[in-house]
């Protein structure tokens, strides 16, 4: 059975910094490309980055370009994303799902149950 | 960057009845690479279609995915209480981002 644990959510300053983890089970991590997605509160599904399955190509959405950090570690079946100068806007639970495919174009066919993230004074 | 225009925003039908949301791309969608998620409320969103009309495991076939370039549909048959839900649709055609549209709410009566 597929599984995806987020965890490192929290309260945070604006500003300040995070790193959220997702440990994976189930399926061989290191073939397939990983995906964060966020949700503000009430509000809907927004894509955050991609990793491919080596870790040689990234890609973020232009709303975290240059403070979010996706990276992953192959041997330890666990998925990261670093975010630094954290916004009020960030504020979302943020899901890490997995392709579908290796290629990272690809729908996301497992999903974690999420990580809450409050940036807030 | 793609941007997808789900409509309508809120859809309201009878157990029994048919389901007609539709997603739109602001551009074509390359390869037909556009996926349907369902997401209830409190949970993580589920995939329900991908490549444009190819079920997911498990999903039962009351849902279908159909289009091409701009234009894209999922239909839901034979409505049920469960499908209560809100509806997203996302690219993933060519390059990142992989953006998702915004939404359609179906409730159940």
């Amino acid at each position: 059975e597929v599984q995806l644990l987020e965890s490192g959510g929290d309260l945070a300053q604006p500003g300040g910094f995070l790193r959220l983890s997702c440990a994976v089970s189930g399926f061989t991590f290191a073939n397939y490309a990983m995906t964060w997605v966020r949700q503000a509160p009430g509000k809907g599904l927004e894509w955050v980055s991609v990793i491919n399955y080596s870790g040689g190509n990234t890609y973020n959405a232009d709303s975290v370009k240059g403070r979010f950090t996706i990276s992953r570690d192959n041997s330890k079946n666990t998925l990261f994303l670093q975010m630094n100068s954290l916004r009020v806007e960030d504020t979302a639970i943020y899901y890490c799902a997995k392709g579908r495919r290796s290629d990272w174009r690809s729908s996301l066919d497992s999903w974690g149950q999420g990580t809450l993230v409050t940036v807030s004074s | 960057e793609i941007v997808l225009t789900q409509s309508p925003g809120t859809l309201s039908l009878s157990p029994g009845e048919r389901a007609t949301l539709s997603c739109r791309a602001s551009q074509s969608v390359w390869s037909s690479y556009l996926a349907w998620y369902q997401q209830k409320a409190g949970q993580a969103p589920r995939l329900l279609i991908y490549d444009a009309s190819s079920r997911a495991t498990g999903i039962p076939d009351r849902f279908s995915g159909s289009g091409s370039g701009t234009d894209f549909t999922l239909t839901i048959s034979r409505l049920e209480p469960e499908d209560s839900a809100v509806y997203y649709c996302q690219q993933y055609g060519s390059s990142p981002p992989y953006t998702f549209g915004q939404g359609t709410n179906l409730e159940i009566k």
